[in-house]
């Protein structure tokens, strides 16, 4: 069985400060890491995923995440986060196939 | 391209009741799925496709059906409508399966059964 751990339910940070969200993950074997995030009322969006080779990946608007696996952790980064950045982050580790196991959600908000 | 498109927006039941909560995409995607999000859980995967004709179960399939006879269109079906499936309903499609791929997400369908 695989799982993915978000222990924060909400992460309060000032605009401009850098942005921590928290994701670890349990799976057999190597696993494939995801970030997700959702703005008010829409659907997933992707952000950034980890496959293999480089433990720092880079994604869309600004976002990075640090594959750690002697921690089993994917955190997802940004230096400077801004108010748009105010929304729900998922992790999520892949199964065999394409079944996405999904963390329960960070809420973030950005203040101004 | 509309992408990934879902309806109705909302919906409310009585239990009991059934109906179908419809799904389609246009990107010509092999592999679909359907999840549902509740508070604190995550998104869990209820049935998903990697093609036309062919389905699969996933985590939480209880009380729902579904059917891909074309690869447009992704249904699910709610036989008999209970309290416990007031959640938010994504329907989602990539174009293949594998991490490789990344899925795409309709906004949701918001369902509440009194």
């Amino acid at each position: 069985a695989q799982s993915v751990a978000q222990p924060e339910d909400q992460v309060n940070v000032a605009e401009g400060n850098p942005l921590t969200v928290k994701c670890t993950y349990s799976v057999s074997g190597n696993p494939y890491l995801f970030w997700y995030v959702q703005y008010p009322n829409r659907g997933l969006q992707f952000l950034l995923k980890y496959i293999t080779g480089d433990n720092l990946v880079k994604g869309s608007y600004g976002f990075e995440a640090e594959f750690n696996k002697s921690q089993t952790s994917f955190h997802l980064k940004k230096p400077s986060a801004l108010v748009s950045d105010s929304a729900l982050y998922f992790c999520a580790v892949e199964a065999a196939g394409n079944k996405l196991t999904f963390g329960g959600g960070t809420r973030v908000l950005v203040k101004p | 391209n509309a992408g990934v498109t879902q309806t109705p927006k909302f919906q409310v039941l009585k239990t009991g009741q059934s109906m179908t909560l419809q799904c389609a995409q246009d990107m010509n995607h092999e592999y679909m799925s359907w999840y549902r999000q509740d508070p604190g859980m995550g998104l869990r995967l209820i049935h998903y496709s990697v093609g036309a004709g062919i389905t699969d179960q996933g985590e939480v399939p209880n009380g729902y059906n579904v059917s891909r006879s074309t690869t447009e269109d992704f249904p699910l079906r709610l036989l008999s409508a209970a309290p416990s499936q007031t959640s938010v309903y994504f329907c989602a499609s990539s174009p293949g399966q594998g991490a490789s791929y990344e899925q795409y997400f309709g906004p949701g369908t918001r369902l509440t059964v009194t």
